[in-house]
C-alpha cells in the first residue's frame, strides 16, 4: 500500500515563530488532507488539498502532486497550535485514508 | 447531530472481556470508517461501510474484531476476548461522499486492557 512519511517527527517552537511541516507519499493520490489532533484527541480537518495551494488564516498548505509531497506552513505560531499534525492520503484504488506518523508540535510561550 | 459522536469516551476492560464501542455518524453521511490509533502513532484503517454494507474490512487485525452498521447509521465495533495489544484509541469518521474527502472524525474511545 501507499507509504506516507512526515517530517520532522517533533518540533518545538517559541511563540511567534514560523514553521514548515512536510509530508511525502509514495504513489499518486486521489485526496490529501492535513489534520490537527488536539491534546484531547480530536482530529480536526485543516485542509483538503490533493493539489495546489490553500490558505486559512495563519495556516497554508501546498501539495505538489507530481512530486508526491505536501507542505503545511504555520506562521506566527501560538500555544494553541500545539498538538500533533497528521497528513493523510487516499489512494486511487480505495476509500480509506492512510496516515503518516505525525509531527508533534509544542509551542512555548 | 452536529458531529460524530463516540461512546464510551473511555473504557477499561479486563483481559478476556468483550467490549462494544459505538459510533453515531453525522446524519445523512453515507460513508463510515473505523480507525485504530496506538499511542504515539498515526491512525490505522480498520474497516469501511457504505450505508449498511461493509465494503472493506481488510484492516481488522484479527477475527476477534467485528463491526456492524445494520441500518446504515449507527455503527458498533466489537472486540471479543480483549488482549493487552488491543489497547488504543478507536476513532470513527463519517463522510457525506463515497470518496474524495469530507471526513469528520469523532473524539474516539480510549480502550485500556488490563
Amino acid at each position: 500500500g501507499i507509504q506516507v512519511e512526515q517530517s520532522p517527527p517533533d518540533l518545538i517552537l517559541q511563540e511567534g515563530a514560523n514553521s514548515t511541516l512536510r509530508c511525502n507519499f509514495s504513489d499518486s493520490v486521489n485526496n490529501l488532507q492535513w489534520f490537527h489532533q488536539n491534546p484531547w484527541g480530536q482530529l480536526i480537518n485543516l485542509f483538503y488539498i490533493p493539489s495546489g495551494t490553500k490558505q486559512n488564516g495563519r495556516l497554508s498548505a501546498t501539495t505538489v502532486a507530481t512530486e508526491r509531497y505536501s507542505l503545511l506552513y504555520i506562521s506566527s505560531s501560538q500555544t494553541t497550535d500545539s498538538g500533533v499534525y497528521f497528513c493523510a492520503v487516499e489512494d486511487n484504488a480505495g476509500n480509506m485514508l492512510t496516515f503518516g506518523g505525525g509531527t508533534r508540535l509544542m509551542v512555548k510561550p | 447531530g452536529a458531529g460524530v459522536s463516540q461512546s464510551p469516551r473511555y473504557k477499561v476492560a479486563k483481559r478476556g472481556q468483550d467490549v462494544a464501542l459505538r459510533c453515531d455518524p453525522i446524519s445523512g453521511h453515507v460513508s463510515l470508517f473505523w480507525y485504530q490509533q496506538a499511542l504515539g502513532q498515526g491512525p490505522e484503517f480498520l474497516t469501511y461501510f457504505q450505508n449498511e454494507a461493509q465494503l472493506d474490512k481488510s484492516g481488522l487485525p484479527s477475527d476477534r474484531f467485528f463491526a456492524e452498521r445494520p441500518e446504515g447509521s449507527v455503527s458498533t465495533l466489537k472486540i471479543q476476548r480483549t488482549q493487552q495489544e488491543d489497547s488504543a484509541v478507536y476513532l470513527c469518521a463519517s463522510s457525506l461522499y463515497l470518496t474524495g474527502g469530507g471526513y469528520t472524525f469523532g473524539s474516539g474511545t480510549r480502550l485500556t486492557v488490563v
